[in-house]
């Protein structure tokens, strides 16, 4: 158990719709990640976020967006939905700005969206 | 742009087995950082360094900076051990972190 919750568990959408996942961090964890895994495939960075702010982005379209709040939970939309959009979503929580630089990763188990 | 790669893709090995998993990364990084994931998609973090070795239980992790590598072993493989090993580099600056990751090793562990 890495006390990093995410909901829902899955989801189906179809092209075009609008999607939001949620993610729950520690408590005391200013800092979370998401990420894209496509099947068989590595997770792809999306964008971070540290205390409310973005702080860094990967290689993905602005149609994916974020939002984190105080409470230390966050969430991620993904607007127009494509089929490629398929995948294991993945929050990941860390106490301090440095990220994946200076501080363990605690993942959620994941929100598996499946776009028709 | 950071390429991670890692050998083998898939590992098939004897309950008892010592195993090794490496990981190679094309350009300097800050950490590297040891992931499992298990069927379903939960990943936990076994192990993040930025030099020398570390151990945890029946689980060894290995860096070496200079030659951009690391490996993963395991001692006395168990069945339980049977996931995806996944090595990610963590790029960034102080202040900002995040990781690039290898496309998984999936070791299945016979007893």
């Amino acid at each position: 158990e890495t006390g990093v919750t995410q909901s829902p568990t899955h989801l189906i959408k179809t092209r075009g719709q609008q999607v939001t996942l949620r993610c729950s961090s520690q408590s005391g964890h200013n800092t979370v990640s998401w990420y894209q895994q496509a099947l068989g495939q590595g997770p792809q960075f999306i964008f971070q976020y540290y205390r409310e702010e973005e702080n860094g982005r990967g290689n993905f379209p602005p149609r994916f967006s974020g939002l984190q709040f105080p409470n230390y939970s966050s969430e991620l939309n993904v607007n127009a939905l494509e089929l490629d959009d398929s995948a294991l979503y993945l929050c990941a929580s860390s106490l301090g700005r440095g990220g994946a630089v200076t501080d363990t990763q605690y993942f959620g188990p994941g929100t598996r969206l499946t776009v028709l | 742009k950071n390429e991670v790669e890692q050998s083998p893709q898939n590992l098939t090995a004897q309950e008892g087995e010592f195993i090794t998993i490496n990981c190679s990364y094309s350009v300097g990084i800050s950490a590297l950082h040891w992931l499992q994931q298990h069927p379903g998609g939960g990943i936990v973090s076994l192990f993040m360094l930025s030099s020398g070795k570390k151990k945890h239980g029946r689980l060894i992790a290995t860096i070496n900076i200079q030659e951009k590598h690391s490996s993963l072993h395991i001692t006395a493989s168990h069945p339980r051990d049977s996931a995806v090993y996944i090595c990610a580099a963590a790029e960034g600056g102080g202040s900002q972190g995040n990781l690039i990751f290898g496309k998984g090793t999936k070791l299945s562990v016979k007893p």
